[in-house]
């Protein structure tokens, strides 16, 4: 069966610093694969997503997410954290009739 | 942009109620799907639906159902609201197996 695992539950980072949020899925065929968002109280919006081809993707808000398949893994970045990157984040892979198994999430908390 | 709006944004029922949450997409999206989210648990898939008149049950379908008679509007309705059905519901729609758009959720809370 499918799955999607993110290992960290919360992550404290501080503004300017590194982040990277761990993606592992499980899934027979070739995944495709995507990183949302969600701040408090709102909807999940699309930061990227990987189908094919070039196994670095450029997302929205500075983020990228690298695709490993000797991994099973999907790892989001982003090179400098700010403030407003305060949120939840989930990792999420496409199954059958275009349904997504989603990760846990992660919480991602910015310290000043 | 793709626009998925929902009905409402906060609502409080009473235990025994008929609920009707609706979501409406401008994208003529031929996926619709609705989701709870409860802390801890992430995201659950409650049903989902491929086309006019056509549903699937999700994960947790029990206490709900749904409807589309057109193809811009689904509806999840909960038949006898319970506490337990207390969350933060998602809607979201797609085309084939591309990415899904998110509303903005509604946060019912049954007393």
């Amino acid at each position: 069966a499918q799955s999607v695992t993110q290992p960290d539950i919360h992550i404290t980072v501080s503004e300017g610093a590194s982040l990277e949020l761990r993606c592992n899925y499980s899934y027979g065929a070739t995944p495709y694969l995507f990183w949302y968002v969600q701040s408090p109280g709102q909807g999940l919006q699309l930061l990227l997503k990987y189908f094919s081809g070039d196994t670095l993707v450029q997302g929205i808000k500075g983020f990228e997410a690298e695709f490993k398949r000797s991994q099973s893994s999907f790892n989001l970045r982003k090179p400098s954290v700010h403030w407003s990157d305060a949120a939840e984040y989930f990792c999420a892979c496409i199954y059958s009739w275009g349904k997504l198994q989603f990760g846990a999430g992660t919480q991602v908390v910015v310290t000043p | 942009d793709v626009k998925v709006t929902q009905s409402s944004r906060y609502l409080v029922k009473r235990t025994g109620e008929k609920v009707f949450l609706e979501c409406v997409q401008d994208m003529d999206h031929e996926n619709m799907f609705w989701y709870r989210q409860d802390p801890g648990l992430g995201l659950r898939l409650i049903y989902f639906s491929y086309d006019v008149k056509m549903k699937e049950k999700g994960d947790i379908p029990e206490g709900y159902s749904v409807s589309r008679e057109k193809k811009e509007r689904f509806s999840l309705i909960l038949e006898s609201a319970s506490t337990n059905q207390t969350s933060m519901y998602l809607c979201a729609s797609s085309f084939s197996r591309q990415e899904q758009y998110f509303g903005p959720g509604t946060r019912l809370t049954v007393t």
